[in-house]
């Protein structure tokens, strides 16, 4: 399976100051996905992130809160803007296993997360 | 959308004893349903998973099923340990973006 790194692996943040998360890949994947996961919940999609295309962003979630970049085919960031609160919650990154496409398996695989804390 | 039930949200068991956990789905579509664990302060790690084609699928002492008619699927542990405890993730996946369960906390007292 991929291996999948994110930094920061936990921040503490001021209200209304913004922090990007860092997604890297050890292999090329064609579809990224980025996660909120607020304590003891289960697993919420923010957004789809595909290389060379603008990201898909799920019900409740958008683009100037959570802007995302997909510069190439092995990295994404993910950016909390004008921080609150409420935006305390660990932030994980998962990417189709690339190996998956040839099996039919739509195998996802998480990074470790960002555990981020706003005061 | 897709929509993905789980239960229970807890679950205490004996060690050795068998935990069973399940999940029901909306979208008649979906056609991958993976199971993760997720212990605490870690990632979700993928169990098992098994696709719309097969009833059953086992890995050792875990187990998942799969009633596509009634459109819910159950993971089974057999002889489970207390490193078993965790929290366990249902998922469904169609033409759409996966969707999770809600979560079962299992614990396995020794």
């Amino acid at each position: 399976s991929a291996v999948i790194s994110q930094k920061p692996s936990r921040d503490i943040c001021q209200r209304g100051t913004s922090l990007t998360i860092q997604c890297q890949v050890d292999s090329q994947v064609t579809m990224m996905f980025w996660y909120r996961q607020q304590p003891g919940q289960s697993l919420t999609l923010i957004a789809t992130a595909n290389q060379g295309s603008e990201a898909t962003y799920e019900s409740g979630f958008v683009i100037d809160k959570f802007p995302i970049s997909r510069p190439n085919l092995t990295f994404s960031t993910l950016t909390v803007s004008n921080m609150s609160p409420e935006d305390s919650s660990i932030y994980l990154c998962s990417v189709e296993d690339p190996g998956a496409r040839k099996a039919a398996v739509d195998t996802q695989y998480f990074g470790p997360g960002t555990r981020l804390t706003v005061l | 959308g897709e929509n993905v039930e789980q239960h229970p949200s807890t679950l205490s068991v004996q060690e050795g004893d068998s935990a069973v956990i399940k999940c029901t789905y909306s979208d008649s579509a979906s056609n991958y349903f993976p199971w993760y664990k997720q212990e605490l302060g870690k990632r979700p790690q993928l169990i098992i998973d098994i696709r719309s084609n097969v009833g059953e699928k086992k890995d050792q002492r875990i187990a998942v099923t799969l009633n596509k008619t009634a459109k819910h699927f159950s993971l089974h542990i057999t002889e489970t340990q207390p490193e078993d405890s965790a929290v366990y993730f249902c998922a469904a996946r169609g033409w759409g973006d996966m969707r999770f369960g809600a979560g079962t906390r299992l614990t396995v007292k020794p």
